[in-house]
């Protein structure tokens, strides 16, 4: 069965890195999400992405996040320069339109730890 | 805001019972959608119901939604020890692309 991939599955870096989060998406979807969640805490919407541009952003997606689709495969997202505040778990998530379904399909996270 | 909210915050019963969780929202939604989340691990859809539904079942699971209420339920039957868990409610607004809006979980504990 398809499914969404990320890499990698734990980052750890110096505050003020910048670090870049990767996403295989189920190859027919056309809308790309992240989501995060900080430990203990609900799962929280980023960004969607769609036809090669950003659809939604949430307040905390600032000018220190970015999101590319470099390829026809992979979807990144971007910290330029990490924060404490940034350790969370990050989700990505894909979902297709046409068809009957608006069901994300979520990765298994990527750790992001910063020291 | 949008968000869902389950109830219990925790829930621990005996293999074999029926498990029940509640999700309850403040705006319009067109479909909501429940996950599962094994500790530390990824998000699993579990099953989505629109605004125009009011029961959807997938084997041992059935979902009921109220939108006069803004309710939702989960219901597993048979609880077996591998559905130990955290369950999550997302509300999505519209179709297409959507911003899901979660709730803060449920943890469901089996024991054998």
């Amino acid at each position: 069965e398809p499914e969404v991939t990320q890499t990698p599955s734990h980052q750890v870096t110096q505050m003020g890195q910048e670090v870049i989060l990767r996403c295989v998406p189920i190859s027919n979807h056309l809308y790309f999400y992240w989501y995060r969640q900080i430990l203990g805490q609900k799962v929280e919407f980023l960004v969607s992405f769609y036809n090669n541009e950003i659809s939604e952003k949430s307040e905390i997606f600032d000018d220190q996040f970015s999101v590319e689709r470099p390829d026809g495969s992979n979807f990144t997202l971007k910290i330029r320069s990490t924060k404490l505040e940034d350790s969370a778990m990050y989700f990505c998530a894909s979902s297709e339109i046409e068809g009957s379904t608006d069901t994300q399909y979520f990765g298994p996270g990527t750790r992001l730890t910063v020291l | 805001s949008q968000q869902g909210e389950e109830d219990p915050q925790a829930l621990s019963i005996q293999e074999g019972e029926n498990a029940t969780m509640n999700c309850s929202y403040k705006t319009s939604i067109n479909n909501l959608q429940w996950y599962r989340q094994n500790s530390g691990r990824g998000l699993v859809h579990l099953i989505l119901i629109r605004s125009n539904e009011r029961e959807k079942h997938s084997g041992r699971l059935r979902v009921t939604l109220d939108t006069s209420k803004k309710s939702s339920s989960l219901l597993i039957t048979a609880s077996r020890a591998a559905d130990t868990a955290s369950y999550f409610c997302a509300t999505g607004r519209h179709q297409g692309a959507q911003k899901l809006v979660f709730g803060q979980g449920t943890r469901l504990t089996i024991n054998p």
